[in-house]
């Protein structure tokens, strides 16, 4: 079955600092998003991506979509504090009848 | 935007009884909500797949007939955990799909199941 690869599992910044988190899909995804879940909280949707080789940019977040769409990456610039949580990826493929595949998400710590 | 209500937030009960958490969309019609279960710093597992008027679709390895699903309406799911065990004990989440494609599913607050 379709399998969903994130690493690294933790990833501990120096505030300022930049880091990126690499997503790898065992098969060709319709779509990828990326969600952000703070500690005792729940998963918040931060984007999807669709289109092959798609760049998209929030502020400090650079997310990527491969080429051949089966992996992502999450970079972020000038780490904060407020970045602190655990980042998802999630991908659907054509057949999965709108479920998404989480990867086992980057734990980020900030230190100041 | 979507809102995904779901309660209790947190809910401790005794071995061997049945725990009901109900996850309601507040603003949005959902046909389709999702369940996943999150173990301590660990990704989210899908259960279920519960769909209004007709029944779950679960994931391999979860037991039916231990995690009960009913989607009755538009706008409410409930997952009843029966004759819980504390290996049931766990984080369990709940999703739909609130503003379309473009825009990603909305999570519930979850529900921390303690099973003592």
């Amino acid at each position: 079955g379709q399998q969903v690869m994130q690493i690294p599992q933790y990833q501990h910044v120096q505030e300022g600092e930049d880091f990126t988190t690499y997503c790898n899909s065992s098969t060709t995804l319709s779509n990828i998003q990326w969600y952000k879940q703070r500690p005792g909280g729940h998963p918040v949707f931060l984007i999807q991506l669709v289109k092959s080789g798609e760049v998209k940019k929030q502020k400090r977040l650079t997310f990527q979509f491969g080429e051949a769409k089966k992996n992502s990456s999450l970079h972020i610039t000038a780490t904060q504090t407020t970045d602190v949580g655990t980042y998802f990826c999630a991908g659907r493929t054509t057949d999965s009848w709108g479920k998404l595949q989480f990867g086992a998400g980057t734990q980020v710590v900030v230190t100041p | 935007g979507a809102v995904v209500s779901q309660h209790p937030s947190r809910v401790i009960c005794k071995s061997g009884t049945s725990v009901k958490i109900e996850c309601r969309s507040l603003d949005f019609q959902a046909t389709t909500m999702f369940w996943y279960r999150q173990f301590p710093k660990k990704s989210l597992m899908l259960m279920a797949t519960s769909n209004e008027g007709s029944k779950a679709t679960y994931e391999q390895g979860v037991e039916k007939d231990k995690f009960l699903i009913n989607h009755a309406s538009l706008t409410l799911s409930t997952l009843t955990v029966t004759s819980a065990h504390p290996e049931d004990s766990s984080f369990y989440i709940c999703s739909a799909d609130g503003q379309g494609g473009n825009y990603g599913y909305t999570f519930g607050s979850g529900t921390r199941l303690t099973v003592v």
